[in-house]
């Protein structure tokens, strides 16, 4: 049974415009999520998080949004730029779990 | 430099072999895991450890073995490999609970 879900493999985006990646959960016990990105022939790389406390997180161009009655998150990368081409993978955790579930990753093509 | 290293970065077994996936980190780091990265399932918890010898189950722990003697290795021994252990597996390490995971490079084990 998949906690955390991806529903879109994949996702073609023009550079300079939004890319918005979502994720869902089923775990009401979840409060700490976070979002991860991965390159070919690399480990994944941390990228943003958020808790259970806040709505809304901000780091440069990423902002992760998190709608806790929907279980639902998602991260938007504005502007987007060919760079972001990567697999963005979302995780969920108890807060102050060392235990992470990750959902099965979404595709990023940013278009030149 | 100090980081997360794996090895091999490529392997080849035939089923039924015993194969062992080296992980060494540099930070001192508490927490290590394994998880291993299949299509549709994203990734996926095998075993984790919070300090040495202390180690216990994920997600996906049968067919798999760790060891956890220094705080700077952990190693995971497939006993007696399997076609469907063919994966890319991942090892990482965190500071603490709830901190971000720092990720390997990746070992892509293929059992024939």
């Amino acid at each position: 049974d998949q906690q955390v879900k991806q529903n879109s493999p994949s996702l073609s985006v023009q550079e300079g415009r939004i890319s918005i990646l979502n994720c869902d959960y089923t775990n009401s016990m979840f409060d700490y999520f976070l979002w991860y990105k991965k390159y070919p022939a690399e480990g994944p790389t941390f990228l943003i998080s958020i808790s259970s406390i806040k709505d809304k997180n901000e780091d440069g161009r990423f902002t992760v949004f998190l709608n806790k009655s929907a279980k639902h998150l998602s991260l938007h990368i504005v502007p987007s730029q060919p760079g972001d081409s990567a697999v963005y993978f979302c995780a969920a955790s108890l807060f102050g779990n060392e235990k992470l579930t990750f959902g099965t990753g979404t595709r990023l093509t940013i278009i030149p | 430099d100090a980081g997360i290293t794996q090895s091999p970065r490529y392997k080849i077994t035939e089923t039924g072999r015993q194969v062992t996936l080296m992980c060494h980190q540099t930070w001192s780091h508490s927490y290590m895991f394994w998880y291993r990265q299949d299509l549709g399932h994203g990734l996926r918890l095998i075993y984790y450890s919070a300090a040495a010898d202390i180690t216990d189950k994920g997600e996906v722990p049968d067919g798999y073995v760790v060891s956890r003697s220094k705080t700077e290795n952990f190693p995971l021994t497939l006993e007696s490999a399997t076609r469907s252990q063919t994966s890319v597996y991942f090892c990482a390490s965190s500071e603490s609970p709830g901190s971000p995971l720092h990720f390997g490079n990746g070992t892509r084990l293929t059992v024939t």
